[in-house]
């Protein structure tokens, strides 16, 4: 079965930019993965921040934007927040109604 | 508002089956566009899906669950509903209903602790 990869974890600056992404373990992502992303904090269900790889959900501020960069799915935070110190999840679509979280991505903003 | 509302027993003996239902309010669980969902985090791990159901009854399972987990719909009563039988510890944690809609988890329930324990 093919695995969606995440960094375990990343540390930012305040202010600063980071670049989270979500590949396959065999392949590259596209539109066609339709990749959306969700910020967790503990004992919280996650949220949606992006979805269809480019679209920001209702209420998202806009430093948080998905991208494709090379053959990876991407959310990219500008100006991080202490905030946005939170857990970080993609998912991708396989086809045929199947759905595949990738591991997540523990932010650190210090 | 669109709420889901997990409910079911917090613990299940081992090889026993795991039933959970999603209650849906503020919206309609018969929208055409709309799939209902169910993920799981086991404690302290990532989320894991595993499975979807349109109000027509087609459903879509995790290939690593298929042959133990089931998901229908009751449009009657505006819920849907999660079979997974012949459990183990290891599929102790908290299962969360979800809304699936334009390939997006927009909705979420506050999530239900199932341990699996004797």
């Amino acid at each position: 079965q093919t695995v969606v990869t995440q960094e375990p974890s990343f540390s930012v600056s305040p202010g600063g930019t980071v670049t989270l992404t979500c590949g396959l373990s065999s392949g590259s992502v596209s539109t066609s993965y339709y990749s959306s992303w969700y910020q967790q904090t503990p004992g919280q269900a996650p949220r949606t921040l992006i979805y269809s790889t480019y679209s920001r959900a209702s209420g998202v501020p806009d430093r948080f934007s998905g991208s494709i960069l090379g053959n990876k799915a991407a959310l990219t935070i500008t100006g991080a927040q202490t905030d946005d110190e939170s857990d970080y999840y993609c998912v991708l679509y396989m086809g045929v109604g199947i759905w595949v979280f990738g591991g997540g991505t523990k932010l650190t903003v210090l | 508002q669109l709420q889901l509302q997990e409910s079911g027993p917090g613990l299940v003996k081992p090889s026993e089956t795991l039933s959970l239902t999603c209650t849906v309010s503020g919206g309609s669980v018969s929208i055409s566009n709309s799939y209902w969902g169910w993920i799981r985090q086991p404690p302290g791990k990532g989320l894991e899906w595993i499975g979807s159901v349109h109000n027509t009854g087609s459903t879509y399972y995790n290939p690593s669950l298929k042959s133990r987990v089931s998901i229908s719909v009751a449009t009657s009563k505006n819920q849907f509903s999660l079979n997974l039988n012949s459990v183990t510890a290891a599929d102790t944690a908290v299962y969360y209903c979800a809304r699936l809609v334009d390939s997006n988890f927009d909705h979420w329930g506050q999530g239900k602790l199932v341990t699996v324990s004797s």
